[in-house]
C-alpha cells in the first residue's frame, strides 16, 4: 500500500528564515508527486508536480525536488503570508483508478 | 474560469440523516474523485468517477455512495450519518485520471 510521512509535523519560522519540509514516500511506481498548501476551512491549492527523480520546480519563494524516496519543499525567505499546511500526495502508475495518497501535512508557521 | 464549486459549504445534520453534496468540475473535467479530510489528517480517497463511471473506491462502508451525471458533476451521498462522519469534504476534478487534480473548497460536515 502506497505511503506518504510528512515531517516535521509543525514548523515555526521567523519570517526570513529559509527551511525545509520533508516528505517520505513509498509507492508501486511513482506517476507523479504533488505538493499543496491549504489555508484553515479551505481546500487544497496546488503547487507542484514532481514526476521523476532529480527534477526541480520553483515559484516565488517556494522550491519543491523530488528524489527515489523522498521530496522537500524548501521555503526561502518566508514571510507569514507563507503560513499555511503544506501537503504531499503521490500517485501511482498502476491500477484502474488514480486515487491521491496523502500525507499528514505540515502547519508552517512564520512570525513577524 | 469558475474552478471546482462544491455545495453547501457548511452542513449540519443529526445522526441517522442521510445527506447530499454536490461538485461542479472546472469545464472541460471530465473526471471527479471525493476525499473526506477529518481535521488535523491529509484528505482520504473516498471515490472517483471517470466519463460517468465509477473508476475506484476507497477503504469507506457502503453507507457512502456517489454518482456522475451526463454534465460530469457528481454528488456524494451518505446514509445513517454517524459522530465520525463529521469532516471537510473535498472534491477533485482533473481531465482524466492521473492528471492534474485541482481541488473545491469543500463542504464542511458536522454531525451532532
Amino acid at each position: 500500500e502506497d505511503q506518504v510521512t510528512q515531517s516535521p509535523e509543525a514548523l515555526r519560522l521567523q519570517e526570513g528564515e529559509s527551511s525545509s519540509l520533508n516528505c517520505s514516500y513509498t509507492v508501486s511506481g511513482l506517476r507523479g508527486l504533488f505538493w499543496y498548501r491549504q489555508d484553515p476551512g479551505k481546500g487544497p491549492e496546488f503547487l507542484f508536480t514532481l514526476y521523476s527523480a532529480g527534477e526541480e520546480k520553483e515559484k516565488e519563494r517556494l522550491k519543491a525536488t523530488l528524489t527515489k524516496k523522498e521530496s522537500f519543499l524548501h521555503i526561502t525567505a518566508p514571510k507569514p503570508e507563507d503560513s499555511a499546511t503544506y501537503l504531499c500526495a503521490v500517485l501511482p502508475h498502476t491500477g484502474a483508478n488514480s486515487k491521491l495518497t496523502f500525507g499528514k501535512g505540515i502547519t508552517l508557521s512564520v512570525r513577524p | 474560469d469558475a474552478g471546482v464549486t462544491q455545495s453547501p459549504t457548511h452542513l449540519i445534520k443529526t445522526r441517522g440523516q442521510q445527506v447530499t453534496l454536490r461538485c461542479s468540475p472546472i469545464s472541460g473535467h471530465k473526471s471527479v474523485s471525493w476525499y473526506q479530510q477529518v481535521l488535523g489528517q491529509g484528505p482520504q480517497f473516498i471515490f472517483q468517477y471517470y466519463e460517468k463511471e465509477e473508476r475506484g473506491r476507497g477503504n469507506f462502508p457502503d453507507r457512502f455512495s456517489a454518482r456522475q451525471f451526463p454534465n460530469y458533476s457528481s454528488e456524494l451521498n451518505v446514509n445513517a450519518l454517524l459522530l465520525g462522519d463529521s469532516a471537510l469534504y473535498l472534491c477533485a476534478s482533473s481531465l482524466g485520471p492521473g492528471d492534474g487534480y485541482t481541488f473545491g473548497s469543500g463542504t464542511r460536515l458536522t454531525v451532532v
